[in-house]
């Protein structure tokens, strides 16, 4: 299976620029998505393909990668980031996720 | 707008069985892909499987093959997954979420159904 490398958690305070980065143990193309998921609730789907934003998702959001190394950026951050985010991959089969980055907003 | 609506909290015996069910709505259900997915409080997210509306075409995590079964009834735009011989390893939240073929991701999710496998 593609194991999905990420963080554990992040600190920072509200305005800055955060980037939450994910390594894939084998090339997954451009097939990376990008998940917010908060206490309670149902994962949100921010970045798929690599790069591309989801409806309604605020342009903050961006990211890049391809291969094996990914980026998500928020910039600027905001007190309703909190939350728990996941990369995930469409390449290989089965379908995985990373472990998940908590990031936290001072 | 696409709607997907879980079925609620499951409290079962080791070694039961235990079918949530996925209701739809706002999309056509008979022409696209279902995937279910395992969270274990705190932890990360696991695929279990996909299963395609228009034929009941199935694919599997290989990890979950024997444990969960995968289901449609399009009359009623619903999906089922079956998880079989519980035991407290299964207790987890169980997701479903339609999958779009055209950016392999998962863009609507349900709300998640939680299963608590305890004697």
């Amino acid at each position: 299976d593609t194991v999905l490398t990420q963080s554990p958690a992040l600190a920072v305070s509200p305005g800055e620029r955060v980037t939450i980065s994910c390594r894939a143990s084998e090339s997954v193309s451009t097939l990376m998505h990008w998940y917010q998921q908060k206490p309670g609730q149902q994962p949100t789907l921010l970045i798929y393909l690599a790069s591309n934003l989801e409806s309604g998702v605020p342009a903050r959001f961006s990211g890049s990668g391809s291969g094996t190394d990914f980026t998500l950026t928020i910039d600027p951050v905001e007190a309703d980031d909190t939350a728990t985010y996941y990369c995930q991959q469409s390449w290989n089969d089965p379908l995985t996720f990373g472990s998940g980055t908590k990031l936290e907003i001072k | 707008q696409v709607k997907l609506q879980q079925s609620g909290a499951e409290l079962v015996k080791p070694g039961a069985s235990v079918k949530l069910s996925c209701k739809t709505s706002g999309y056509t259900f008979s022409t696209s892909y279902m995937s279910w997915f395992k969270q274990i409080p705190g932890q990360s997210i696991e695929w279990i499987g996909m299963i395609y509306a228009g034929d009941g075409g199935t694919g599997y995590n290989q990890k979950f093959k024997g444990k969960a079964t995968l289901t449609v009834d399009t009359s009623s735009s619903t999906a089922y997954m079956d998880l079989s011989s519980l035991t407290t390893e299964d207790s987890a939240v169980y997701f479903c979420a339609r999958y779009s073929s055209y950016t392999v991701s998962f863009a609507y999710w349900g709300q998640g159904t939680l299963v608590t496998v305890s004697s």
